[in-house]
């Protein structure tokens, strides 16, 4: 069964620092992997997709995402984090393989926070 | 665009009586899924709908447990008798379709108390 690992629980950093969110997912014939952000007392909202393609993607503020098939990895990054970026972020992976639909695997979360 | 709608946000209950969580997908979704978030297991699938019918329910903790989806535009989870154990966040998220690659949509939740 698809099985999503994110390997931090806590990621605490400074503000205007970069931050790297790692996530790893156990391997699959074709997957579609996602970000989902969750701030506090809200739903999960979509932050990027992969679907095929460029294997780099971007989402509107900033965060970005790489792709790689050989370490099966989806890590999120961004250069420079803001104060409102604190949240919990979420590594998901759709395997329609299992299950036959769009079943989200998802990661158990990191806490991402961001001090002055 | 009105995203997934929950109601209510808050729900506080003693044990033993039966709870009703509401959701109402966004408009033109096919797809509804109904989730359960907790500090230890995370989010969890409970039920996904497809075109209103149950598809999988596999997720669904025990009998005490049920949900409908009587037409496109809203969706129940129910449980009765609820029991401490069951406090969580509850999500109900929807999709355009079931095809791999479409992301879902979550609302914002029903946090649920049991006492």
């Amino acid at each position: 069964a698809q099985s999503v690992t994110q390997l931090d629980s806590q990621v605490p950093v400074f503000e205007e620092a970069p931050v790297e969110l790692r996530c790893n997912y156990s391997s699959s014939v074709s997957v579609y992997l996602f970000w989902y952000v969750q701030y506090p007392n809200q739903g999960l909202q979509l932050l990027l997709k992969y679907l095929s393609g460029s294997t780099l993607v971007e989402s509107i503020n900033g965060f970005e995402a790489e792709f790689n098939k050989s370490q099966t990895s989806f890590h999120l990054r961004k250069p420079s984090v803001h104060i409102s970026d604190t949240a919990e972020y979420f590594c998901a992976v759709s395997d329609l393989w299992t299950g036959g639909y769009n079943k989200l695997i998802f990661g158990a979360g990191t806490r991402l926070a961001v001090h002055p | 665009d009105a995203g997934v709608i929950q109601s209510p946000r808050h729900e506080v209950t003693e044990m033993g009586q039966e709870v009703t969580l509401r959701c109402k997908p966004i408009s033109g979704h096919n797809s509804l899924f109904w989730y359960r978030q907790t500090m230890m297991r995370g989010l969890e699938l409970l039920i996904y709908f497809n075109n209103n019918v149950p598809i999988d329910d596999s997720g669904m903790p025990e009998d005490r447990f049920s949900a409908k989806m009587p037409n496109a535009s809203f969706s129940t989870l129910k449980i009765q008798p609820s029991e401490p154990r069951d406090s969580a966040v509850y999500f109900c998220a929807s999709s355009f379709s079931s095809g791999g690659g479409q992301p879902q949509h979550f609302g914002d939740g029903t946090r649920l108390s049991i006492l």
